[in-house]
């Protein structure tokens, strides 16, 4: 079966610098959610799109943005990057009404900021 | 006070045993719950969904619920090396496009 894509598996940025994640969410799905972990830390929520819309907001830095496009997929843009900023990032994908039987995490990009 | 608790552990059980992992929230409007298993480096995967009280059985897990204390747990039958993991509860307060809210995690040891 189609699981969540993410691109790409790791990423080496300097600080400053710029990053763009993409998400491609299982077929059908239509709600995206972006998270943050850092090392030995719980996901995090930053934000998530229902169709193309931001639907709820989590603690996503001003720095970072994000946006869902026609055919579902999320790119989450980052900006000025931070050491903090160092994590692994999972994308989640879900069908609105069946929210309740959980999210499909992606494998997720691991950022470097050095 | 975070939305949901977990104890960080390890919690560490010999092979055969049974191992219970705890985790409390705080959200009275909570309406979904989750256990995930996260391996070091890797995506947290679902294991168990649990929404209403009392007890739902998956093969070797079983995850309870109690809403009027707000704890949700699950027990790991036969517990396996393979079951070594950090276990994640999350909750969900079922409005349209709201995330999951995720505790710290359990880390669970079996020894062999």
């Amino acid at each position: 079966a189609a699981g969540v894509i993410q691109s790409p598996r790791h990423l080496i940025k300097e600080k400053r610098e710029t990053a763009t994640l993409k998400c491609y969410p299982i077929p059908r799905h239509d709600t995206v959610y972006w998270y943050q972990q850092g090392p030995g830390q719980d996901p995090q929520f930053l934000i998530s799109f229902y169709e193309k819309m931001q639907s709820d907001k989590g603690s996503i830095p001003d720095r970072f943005s994000a946006q869902q496009f026609s055919d579902y997929h999320s790119e989450l843009n980052m900006s000025s990057l931070e050491l903090g900023d160092s994590a692994l990032y999972f994308c989640a994908s879900s069908l609105l009404g069946q929210d309740n039987y959980g999210y499909t995490f992606g494998s997720g990009t691991r950022l470097t900021v050095v | 006070q975070k939305e949901v608790e977990q104890n960080s552990g390890p919690l560490s059980v010999p092979e055969g045993a049974i191992a219970s992992l705890n985790c409390t929230y705080s959200d009275r409007g909570s309406q979904s719950f989750f256990w995930y298993r996260q391996y070091s480096g890797k995506s947290p995967e679902l294991i168990m969904s649990i929404y209403s009280n009392g007890d739902k059985e998956d093969g070797r897990f079983t995850a309870q619920l109690n809403k009027a204390s707000q704890y949700v747990s699950l027990l790991i039958r036969d517990s396996q090396p393979s079951d070594s993991a950090t276990y994640l509860c999350a909750v969900n307060r079922d409005q349209a496009g709201t995330a999951l809210i995720f505790g710290k995690g359990t880390t669970l040891s079996v020894s062999s």
